[in-house]
């Protein structure tokens, strides 16, 4: 079975300063991995994905993760956070594309 | 833009009523999904389907159910809505192995 661990439920930072989300997951097979990122009262929109190649995978806003699979990682990264990033994260993965596993969620407050 | 629709966006009823949330996609996808999203923000699979005629329980028992008659629609519904059906509830869908998720913008149901 596979499982998301997102360890951070909150994670408050200054505006410009750099931000990482840690995701984590457990499987004991090739996943494909997924950063989504929620804003109110919307549905989930993909950030970036991980399917094969390059570890270092970069998505739309500025944000980019690294896939390490020695320690089953999926971080999520950005070097300079704005206002409108304040959202919730959700890290999710799949072996099949037919069951999606998702992490309980990070939800990101930048400050001014 | 979104290519999956979820409506109504918000519905408030009360105890008893019977509603279906509507969900259609237009990108021909095959896999469809219903999550319910508590005000904790953690997704849970209610119901999901392969294809036309098939559909499954998800791993969060729910008293809703879904249809699939055509592979652009996946209606929910709930014939006797109770407050404990108060939450948040996001469709989406899915092509393949490695393709992501696609979410709609979700229906936020109140029942008093």
């Amino acid at each position: 079975a596979q499982s998301v661990t997102q360890l951070d439920s909150q994670v408050p930072v200054f505006e410009e300063a750099p931000v990482e989300l840690r995701c984590n997951y457990s499987s004991s097979v090739s996943v494909y991995l997924f950063w989504y990122v929620q804003y109110p009262n919307q549905g989930l929109q993909l950030l970036l994905k991980y399917l094969s190649g390059s570890t270092l995978v970069k998505g739309i806003n500025g944000f980019e993760a690294e896939f390490n699979k020695s320690q089953t990682s999926f971080h999520l990264r950005k070097p300079s956070v704005h206002i409108s990033d304040t959202a919730e994260y959700f890290c999710a993965v799949t072996h099949t594309g037919n069951q999606f596993y998702f992490g309980t969620g990070t939800s990101l407050t930048v400050i001014p | 833009e979104a290519d999956i629709y979820q409506t109504p966006r918000y519905l408030v009823i009360g105890t008893g009523k019977k509603i279906t949330l509507e969900c259609s996609q237009t990108m021909g996808h095959d896999k469809m999904y219903w999550y319910q999203q508590d005000p904790g923000m953690e997704l849970h699979l209610i119901h999901y389907s392969y294809g036309v005629n098939s559909t499954e329980k998800g791993d969060l028992s729910s008293e809703s159910t879904v249809s699939r008659i055509r592979t652009e629609h996946f209606p929910l519904t709930l014939e006797s809505a109770r407050p404990s059906h108060t939450s948040q509830y996001l469709c989406a869908s899915t092509w393949g192995p490695n393709s992501p998720l696609h979410f709609g913008n979700g229906t936020r149901l109140t029942v008093t």
